[in-house]
């Protein structure tokens, strides 16, 4: 059974710091996905990460995925509060199964 | 293009009523999931539906909650009778067949359905 862990779960900073988050996964996969959730909304779409050694950014948000390790990143580069939301990782089991981390909330204090 | 449809919005029942939830996906995605997200957690996989049928529902509490996907477009979820347990967000979501197109590996989540038992 496929575990996806987060952490940290809940992460206060400061604007203009940098953070990682991490996502570790427990079996092979070749597929993992990033969410931003904020409070009341649904799931929107950041990142898909296909391959290892992958890395995609979007604007202070970047990234990447180590399929040796089962490790993936989410750096933010400059915090700013609009970044305030809680992020999710999610990684397939099997052909299409998504599994989805704990989340991880982050808050930006200006 | 429009995105995925839920309706309701929210729904407050009394434990041991029923209710029912209507997914419409993205037009042209074959596959349809219903995850549920208890507040604080990640979303958990409930059902998925490629086409009209089922290629998952190891999760799906059988005695209590029954999904269909008619001619393989709208679903509806349906939990009877409800536990407070229940209690949650509803999350519907679609995406085309894994590799067609760069789109083919997204999942595209609608709104939520709010469920409140009490």
């Amino acid at each position: 059974e496929l575990k996806v862990e987060q952490n940290p779960l809940f992460l206060s900073m400061q604007e203009g710091k940098n953070y990682t988050i991490y996502c570790n996964y427990s079996t092979t996969s070749d597929r993992l996905y990033w969410y931003r959730q904020d409070p009341g909304k649904s799931l929107e779409s950041l990142f898909v990460l296909l391959s290892n050694g992958a890395v995609k950014q979007e604007g202070r948000l970047m990234a990447s995925l180590d399929t040796k390790a089962r490790l993936s990143t989410l750096h933010i580069t400059a915090a700013v509060h609009d970044l305030s939301a809680t992020y999710f990782c999610a990684v397939f089991q099997g052909a299409q199964k998504l599994v989805f981390g704990q989340g991880t909330r982050l808050t930006i204090n200006p | 293009e429009a995105g995925v449809a839920q309706s309701p919005r929210y729904k407050i029942i009394e434990k041991r009523q029923s209710v029912a939830f209507w997914c419409n996906p993205i037009s042209g995605h074959a596959t349809l999931y219903w995850y549920q997200q208890i507040l604080g957690q990640g979303p958990k996989l409930l059902i998925q539906f490629q086409n009209n049928g089922v290629v998952d529902d190891s999760q799906l509490p059988k005695d209590r909650f029954s999904a269909e996907r008619l001619k393989g477009v709208d679903s509806t979820l349906k939990i009877q009778p409800a536990k407070l347990e229940d209690s949650a967000v509803y999350l519907c979501a679609s995406s085309t067949p894994r590799g067609q197109g760069p789109l083919g590996n997204t999942i595209y989540f609608g709104e939520g359905s709010w469920l409140t038992v009490v």
